[in-house]
């Protein structure tokens, strides 16, 4: 079974702090997205890697970057958290670009 | 411009009978449907998938079909179950070379 894993479930934060939250999958995808999920918005893909040290702008890239050094770990960083940014984040991986993609169980950042 | 569209936010089926849940796109090029199904606090997970070779794929109680001339895909559970109570993405992805496309969710509610 594929398993992507998030490392915190809920986090707490104030404005202006510089925020990471990680992700990790063991099925060695080369895909990897993350993702914020908000009511009435659906799921709202922030940034993508296809590969180790790549990266590709989603559709709300802004306020956001992200990090992936190792094949298996992606991390996104919010560089100066902002009370917008009081989200549910998703991470995902995939084989394959248009594949199945196997999410984390996410994470519940409120952002004070 | 969304390119999966789920217009109904919400709907709600009596236990035992048949949920529908739809989706449309407008993208010509999509040739892959996949539905997730999201439990709150948790991560979406993958339920079943369409290509656009196919018109119906089955597994279980679900059913998912897709009309290309319509542009339209439906999610059939028979029968519905209290535990099926969750909110259901649409997605879609065009020839591998795209991350996939979520729609903004449906939420069914199944009564007892």
């Amino acid at each position: 079974d594929v398993k992507v894993t998030q490392s915190s479930r809920y986090l707490v934060k104030r404005t202006g702090e510089k925020v990471f939250l990680e992700c990790v999958q063991d099925m060695d995808h080369e895909n990897m997205f993350w993702y914020r999920q908000d009511p009435g918005l659906g799921l709202r893909l922030i940034y993508f890697s296809y590969d180790v040290k790549m990266k590709e702008k989603g559709d709300i890239p802004e306020g956001y970057s992200v990090s992936r050094e190792k094949k298996e770990r992606f991390s996104l960083i919010l560089e100066s958290a902002s009370t917008n940014q009081t989200s549910m984040y998703l991470c995902a991986s995939s084989l394959r670009y248009g594949d199945i993609q196997y999410f984390g169980a996410g994470t519940r950042l409120s952002v004070l | 411009d969304q390119q999966v569209k789920q217009n109904s936010p919400s709907l709600s089926v009596q236990e035992g009978r048949i949920s529908i849940l739809n989706c449309d796109y407008t993208n010509s090029m999509f040739d892959y449907f996949l539905w997730y199904k999201k439990y709150p606090a948790e991560g979406p997970t993958f339920l079943i998938s369409i290509s656009s070779i196919k018109d119906k794929n089955e597994d279980g109680r679900f059913t998912v079909f897709l009309n290309k001339s319509a542009k339209h895909l439906s999610l059939h559970i028979v029968p519905s179950q209290p535990g099926d109570s969750a909110v259901y993405f649409c997605a879609a992805s065009a020839a591998g070379n795209t991350p996939l496309v979520f729609g903004k969710g449906t939420r069914l509610s199944v009564i007892a």
